[in-house]
């Protein structure tokens, strides 16, 4: 039973363009989201987050939304770059709601290929 | 420098044996976690360890288990290895209290069982 879902595999882009990738969750309980990039052979490394009491959180290049009647985020990359070519995965949380030490719950990930 | 490390990178065993894998971070962080990554590509947790409470997540199989020797450190120990736990593990580690979960992670082990 996924409760981070990312429906699309794979998604490619022209350079310079914008990027938006999709996460939907199950879990109501969830009250923070973040996103993770990862390179082939190296680990995830944290890109941004929003707990749920925001809408929207930009950091530089980077903005994610978040729609807590949908259960829905998104990640917009604007522009792309060749080097935000990896696998984003979209991560979810019960940390306000006392079960962060449970860990992150994991989407499958979806690998953004950036074409020049 | 590095923050969240592991070793090896990479192992691998016959079915049957007994291995750890290293884990590393240099962040005072006193939250680590255990991930396997399996060949679906899901990445789940298997263990969070905080203060030396240990939360392990019931479907990880008593072969596993973590032991943490002091804060920076949680290693991994499987016994009996089994076709099934080839997977890439990592390793990760948050700092508890603050107004984030953000946890960092290391550059995996990718184990083979043969």
């Amino acid at each position: 039973d996924q409760q981070v879902k990312q429906n699309s595999p794979s998604l490619s882009v022209q350079e310079g363009r914008i990027s938006i990738l999709n996460c939907d969750y199950t879990n109501s309980m969830f009250d923070y989201f973040l996103w993770y990039k990862k390179y082939p052979a190296e680990g995830p490394t944290f890109l941004i987050s929003i707990s749920s009491i925001k809408d929207k959180n930009e950091d530089g290049r980077f903005t994610v939304f978040l729609n807590k009647s949908a259960k829905h985020l998104s990640l917009h990359i604007v522009p792309s770059q060749p080097g935000d070519s990896a696998v984003y995965f979209c991560a979810a949380s019960l940390m306000y709601s006392g079960g962060g030490a449970d860990g992150l719950t994991f989407g499958k990930g979806t690998h953004l290929i950036i074409q020049p | 420098d590095t923050a969240v490390s592991q070793t090896p990178k990479y192992l691998v065993t016959q079915m049957g044996n007994d291995k750890s894998i290293k884990c590393e971070q240099n962040l005072g962080h006193d939250t680590m976690y255990w991930y396997k990554q399996d060949s679906k590509k899901f990445l789940k947790i298997m263990f969070s360890y905080n203060n030396k409470e240990l939360i392990i997540n019931e479907t990880v199989p008593n072969r596993f288990s973590p032991k943490s020797p002091d804060k920076a450190h949680l290693n991994l120990h499987i016994n009996s290895l089994e076709l099934g736990d080839s997977a890439v593990y990592f390793c990760a580690s948050r700092s508890s209290g603050g107004r984030t979960d953000t946890q960092y992670f290391g550059p995996g082990t990718r184990l083979t069982v043969l």
